[in-house]
This record gives structure tokens, C-alpha cells and sequence, in this order.
């Protein structure tokens, strides 16, 4: 079956910190790959995707690349800020399904 | 629009005590889904719907129902709550058009404590 495994933190930046979120996922298919982030206290919201092999999905300065050789999807950002604290949850869904399926999620608190 | 939106937001219930967790979405969108968040567990599927009148199985069905008479509402029912369902819930919809990758977007959630 398919799963998706993300480091679980939790991780704690100084502000303007990089951060990097390692994802890793195993699926029988072509997957797309999905990064989404929970703000407290609120429900989930898509942060980027990529939909097939060495594609960059990149929003708010976050950027993640789908690499199908080592079935990675690692989180990234040059220089966090405090808005950035949240958990972040990177999932997967195979072609021609509705179903994402989640990794376990990893909260980031960034200082100032 | 409203996008997804869950009632209530927080629910007390005895064991085995039922009722049913409302989610309602205005984007006509097909697919609706329904997921539980426990901590160290990520999301887990619980029920789906590609369209009105159609419901299937997630991964952790078992405790609850759904049913899906209009395209908007998606309501999960707990016929005998346990404390094994004291979780947050999430219910999600997107767009159902086949061989295209569509975001999924998430309600506010609905926290169940169980006692």
C-alpha cells in the first residue's frame, strides 16, 4: 500500500533560519505529491504540489521538488519567518484516485 | 463562498451517545471526504463520496456512517460513540473530473471529545 514518511519534529527555527523538511514516500503508481500546512487551530491548506517526476511546486516562498529516483519530496525555505510556525503534513495521491494519504506531520515553531 | 464549513466545532459526548457531525461545502464540487487527525497519527480517511447518492470506505471506517443525498452536504454519523473516536475531524471536498490532479479543501474541524 502507499505511505508517507516525514521527519516529526517538532523542529524550532531562530527567524531567517533555512528550513528543510525531509518527506519520502512509497506508492504503487505515479503519484502526485502534495505539501499542506495547519495553522493553530485551523484545518489544512494546500501549500504546493507537483504532479509528475522533477517538478518544482514552490508557494510563499516554499519550494519542494519531486524526485522519483530517490521517491522524495523534501520541504524547503530559504529564511523562515514567525508566520511560517505551523504543522506541515506532506501527502501523496495516486493517479486516477481522490485519496490523499498523509504523513504524520511535522510542527515547525519558528523564533524570533 | 463559504468554501467547507463543519458543525459544531467542539462536542462533548457520553459512550454511547450518538450523533452526527454536519459538513457542508458551496463550490459544487463531486468528491467529499471525511478524516480524523490524531496526534503522531497525520490524517487518516475515514469515508468518501464522488458525487451524490455514492459513499465508500476509507481507511478507518468502522464506528461510522455517512450519506451524501445532495451534492453540497456530506454528514457523519456516530451511532454509538467510544472513546477510542475523541479525535478532530476534518471533512474536505475538490473537484471530481477524472485524470486531473485538483486540490482538496479542508473545513475548519470539528473537535469530538469522547468521555
Amino acid at each position: 500500500g502507499n505511505s508517507v514518511t516525514q521527519m516529526e519534529g517538532p523542529v524550532t527555527l531562530s527567524e531567517e533560519a533555512f528550513l528543510t523538511i525531509n518527506c519520502t514516500y512509497t506508492a504503487t503508481g505515479y503519484p502526485s505529491l502534495f505539501w499542506y500546512v495547519q495553522y493553530p487551530g485551523e484545518g489544512l491548506q494546500l501549500l504546493l504540489k507537483a504532479t509528475k517526476a522533477d517538478d518544482k511546486g514552490s508557494n510563499k516562498g516554499f519550494e519542494a521538488t519531486y524526485r522519483k529516483e530517490t521517491t522524495s519530496f523534501h520541504l524547503e525555505k530559504g529564511s523562515v519567518q514567525v508566520s511560517d510556525s505551523a504543522v506541515y503534513f506532506c501527502a501523496l495521491m495516486e493517479a486516477g484516485s481522490y485519496q490523499l494519504t498523509f504523513g504524520k506531520g511535522t510542527k515547525l515553531s519558528v523564533i524570533p | 463562498n463559504a468554501g467547507v464549513t463543519q458543525t459544531p466545532k467542539f462536542q462533548v459526548l457520553k459512550t454511547g451517545q450518538s450523533m452526527t457531525l454536519q459538513c457542508a461545502q458551496d463550490m459544487n464540487h463531486e468528491y467529499m471526504s471525511w478524516y480524523r487527525q490524531d496526534p503522531g497519527m497525520g490524517l487518516r480517511l475515514i469515508h468518501y463520496s464522488v458525487g451524490a447518492g455514492i459513499t465508500d470506505q476509507g481507511e478507518v471506517p468502522n464506528g461510522y456512517n455517512v450519506s451524501r443525498s445532495t451534492t453540497e452536504d456530506f454528514p457523519l454519523r456516530l451511532l454509538s460513540a467510544a472513546p477510542s473516536q475523541t479525535s478532530v475531524y476534518f471533512c474536505a471536498s475538490s473537484y471530481g473530473t477524472s485524470g486531473t490532479v485538483h486540490e482538496q479543501y479542508f473545513g475548519p474541524g470539528t473537535r469530538l471529545t469522547v468521555t
